[in-house]
């Protein structure tokens, strides 16, 4: 069965640093694209990034470009997004998904930033 | 980027009756490359159609979509209780960002 699980959320300050993960079984995760979808409280979902089978295309939200790293570790089936300068506004459950036609996703992890 | 516009915002609808769901592009969706979710309350959201009207795996055959160009629909022929939930539709033409269409949310009348 294929399965994602995310994980790394919580409480950070703004300006502040979060590491991300996402732990992929059950398929063989060098095969596909992976995705980072957000979605703040109450709101609607917003594609975040994504990254090539190999890593060398990558693509992000331009709310984001340039504070986030998306990468992937395909000996580990782990795909990460470092986080560095956030703010209010990131304030999200952070999924990850397979593909590009995003299935499955993971249960999400919530990042919430905040003094 | 493509701007995707969902209707109606609410669509409040009784089981067994049947639902359509409207998406909008801003622009053409080139190679009809949009999909279609729902997420129910406190869950991560769910693959229902890609390539405008392929459904996806485990999806019964009560859901269909269609359309091309800018204008996409989404067609629940009898609503059963646990399809009352937010539909989002979503595009990945050409190069990303991939972006969501703002939601609807259906809801039992």
């Amino acid at each position: 069965e294929v399965h994602l699980v995310e994980s790394g959320g919580g409480l950070v300050q703004p300006g502040g640093s979060l590491r991300l993960s996402c732990a992929a079984s059950g398929f063989t995760f060098s095969t596909y694209w992976m995705t980072w979808v957000r979605q703040a409280p109450g709101k609607g979902l917003e594609w975040v990034a994504n990254i090539k089978q190999d890593g060398s295309e990558k693509y992000y939200v331009d709310s984001v470009e340039g504070r986030f790293t998306i990468s992937r570790d395909n000996a580990k089936n782990s795909l990460s997004l470092q986080m560095n300068s956030l703010r209010a506004d990131d304030t999200a459950v952070y999924y990850c998904a397979r593909g590009q036609t995003l299935a499955p996703w993971g249960p999400g992890t919530l990042v919430t930033v905040s003094s | 980027e493509i701007v995707l516009t969902q209707s109606p915002g609410t669509l409040s609808l009784s089981p067994g009756e049947r639902a359509t769901l409207s998406c909008r592009a801003s622009q053409s969706v080139r190679g009809s490359y949009l999909a279609w979710y729902h997420q129910k309350t406190g869950q991560a959201p769910r693959l229902l159609i890609y390539g405008a009207s392929s459904r996806a795996t485990g999806i019964p055959d009560r859901f269909s979509g269609s359309g091309s160009g800018t204008d996409f629909t989404l067609t629940i022929s009898r609503l059963e209780p646990e399809d009352f939930a937010v539909y989002y539709c979503q595009q990945y033409s050409g190069s990303p960002p991939y972006t969501f269409g703002q939601g609807t949310k259906l809801e039992i009348k």
